[in-house]
């Protein structure tokens, strides 16, 4: 079972500029969440996805968005990089049925470096 | 909005000596609260959970956690520290009414062992 991807592993951009993310969801799940985590800090939730449609939005601008494809792949996308939007990006999967929780299970992440 | 405190930083142990990791969170209603733990260049992997029943719970790695209302708190613990216990622990509460059970996360703990 192949267990969450993510790349790039490490990506360096600079002011202004826009970033791609990707994430490979493991195998039979169909939610994908993103989290933010600055340097020194915990992760911080972004938004989820949900059959293709955002399921959940953290205290995050207009300029992160985020697409899942039909194979419950995800991108998180950022425009206009700030300084600040420099971090690690973790990409997390889970089984979203009902009311009942499911673990969401972690990428390594993608560091993000804004210049 | 749900909150997890984690007041100790940095924590340095000994090689066989206890440890015990502090987590206070704010949640209104029953929390499904977790220990995730990150070592360096790595994603977070759950060492353990608790939803319901039994306020002691048992993990992996040799971990254990205990949940006390009364307190608003979820303390992990392990009786003997491993070298390879090094890394950064992280308390997250889910929240459970949002749909999409978003976690919330602690600034973490970074654990330092010495041999």
């Amino acid at each position: 079972e192949t267990g969450v991807t993510q790349s790039p592993t490490h990506l360096i951009k600079t002011r202004g500029q826009q970033v791609t993310l990707r994430c490979s969801s493991q195998s039979g799940h169909n939610t994908v969440s993103w989290y933010q985590q600055a340097l020194g800090q915990g992760p911080q939730f972004i938004f989820q996805y949900y059959r293709e449609e955002e399921n959940g939005r953290g205290n995050f601008p207009p300029r992160f968005s985020g697409l899942q494809f039909p194979n419950y792949s995800s991108e998180l996308n950022v425009n206009a990089l700030e300084l600040d939007d420099s971090a690690l990006y973790l990409c997390a999967s889970s089984i979203l049925a009902g009311s009942l929780y499911n673990e969401q299970f972690f990428g390594p992440g993608t560091r993000l470096t804004v210049l | 909005a749900q909150s997890v405190t984690q007041p100790d930083i940095h924590i340095t142990v000994s090689e066989g000596a206890s440890l015990e990791l502090r987590c206070n969170y704010s949640y209104g209603a029953t929390p499904y609260l977790f220990w995730y733990v990150q070592s360096p260049g790595q994603g977070l992997q759950l060492l353990l959970k608790y939803f319901s029943g039994d306020t002691l719970v048992q993990g992996i790695k040799g971990f254990e956690a205990e949940f006390k209302r009364s307190q608003s708190s979820f303390n992990l613990r392990k009786p003997s520290v491993h070298w390879s216990d090094a890394a950064e622990y992280f308390c997250a509460v889910a929240d459970s009414g949002a749909g999409s059970y978003q976690l919330t996360f602690g600034k973490g703990t970074k654990l330092s062992v010495i041999p």
